[in-house]
C-alpha cells in the first residue's frame, strides 16, 4: 500500500521570499513522486518528477524538490515565490508495476496564497 | 505537448438523467484515467483503461461505467445521476505505467 500527507493544508508567503511544501510518503516498493499545480478551474499541470535518478530534482518555473528515502520525504522548494505560484499543489506517488493497478496516489493539497 | 480535451468545461444536469462526459487525447497513450476531485477529498479515482475496450475500476466506481471504443476517446457514464455525482471530473492520459498523467481541464458537474 502507498500513501502521501502534505503536512499544510495552506501556506501563505509574501512575494519574494521563498516556498516550502511539505510531503511525507509511505511506498511498499520503490516509488517514482511527482508534483503536480492546479490553478483555480484548471486542471493539473506536472511541475517536476524523480524516478529514482538524482535525487535533487528540477522543475518548472524554478521549483525544484529533494527525494530524502531516510525521512520518506519530497518537499517542494522556490527561492522566491511569484504572485503566479497562488494555486493548489499536489504531492503524488506512483509504484511501478501492474500489482499497483497503475494508480497515482495524491496526496490532499496545499493551497498557496501568495502576498504583495 | 500532450493535448487531452474535456468535452465540457461546465454541465447542469438533473437527478437521474444518463450524463455522458467524454475525453479526448491526441497522443496515442495507451492509458486514460477518469478522476473526481472533492474539497477536502482530493483526487480519487473512479475508472482507467490500458487499452482499448479494456476497463480496471479505480477506488470508487460504483455508479459510474467507462467506454473505450477508439484509442483516443474514454467516456465516463453515470448511469443515473444523483445530486452526490456533484463535483469536479478530470480526465488524464500517460503512456506508460508510473509515467506522469498528463490532464485535462476537467468538468464541473452539477447535478440538481
Amino acid at each position: 500500500a502507498q500513501s502521501v500527507t502534505q503536512l499544510d493544508s495552506h501556506v501563505s508567503v509574501s512575494e519574494g521570499t521563498p516556498v516550502l511544501l511539505r510531503c511525507n510518503y509511505s511506498s511498499s516498493y520503490s516509488p517514482s513522486l511527482f508534483w503536480y499545480v492546479q490553478h483555480p478551474n484548471k486542471g493539473l499541470q506536472l511541475l517536476l518528477k524523480y524516478t529514482s535518478a538524482a535525487t535533487l530534482v528540477k522543475g518548472i518555473n524554478g521549483f525544484e524538490a529533494e527525494f530524502k528515502k531516510s525521512e520518506t520525504s519530497f518537499h517542494l522548494t522556490k527561492p522566491s515565490a511569484h504572485m503566479s505560484d497562488a494555486a493548489e499543489y499536489f504531492c503524488v506517488v506512483s509504484v511501478l508495476g501492474w500489482a499497483a493497478g497503475n494508480k497515482l496516489t495524491f496526496g490532499g493539497g496545499t493551497r498557496v496564497l501568495v502576498k504583495p | 505537448d500532450v493535448k487531452v480535451t474535456q468535452s465540457s468545461r461546465y454541465l447542469v444536469k438533473r437527478t437521474g438523467e444518463k450524463v455522458f462526459l467524454e475525453c479526448v487525447q491526441d497522443m496515442d497513450h495507451e492509458n486514460m484515467f477518469w478522476y473526481r476531485q472533492d474539497p477536502g477529498l482530493g483526487l480519487r479515482l473512479i475508472y482507467f483503461s490500458y487499452d482499448v475496450k479494456m476497463k480496471e475500476k479505480g477506488d470508487i466506481p460504483e455508479g459510474y461505467s467507462v467506454s473505450r471504443e477508439k484509442k483516443e476517446r474514454f467516456s465516463l457514464i453515470l448511469e443515473s445521476a444523483s445530486t452526490n455525482q456533484t463535483s469536479m471530473y478530470l480526465c488524464a492520459t500517460n503512456r506508460e505505467s508510473n509515467q506522469p498523467q498528463h490532464f485535462g481541464d476537467g468538468t464541473r458537474l452539477s447535478i440538481l
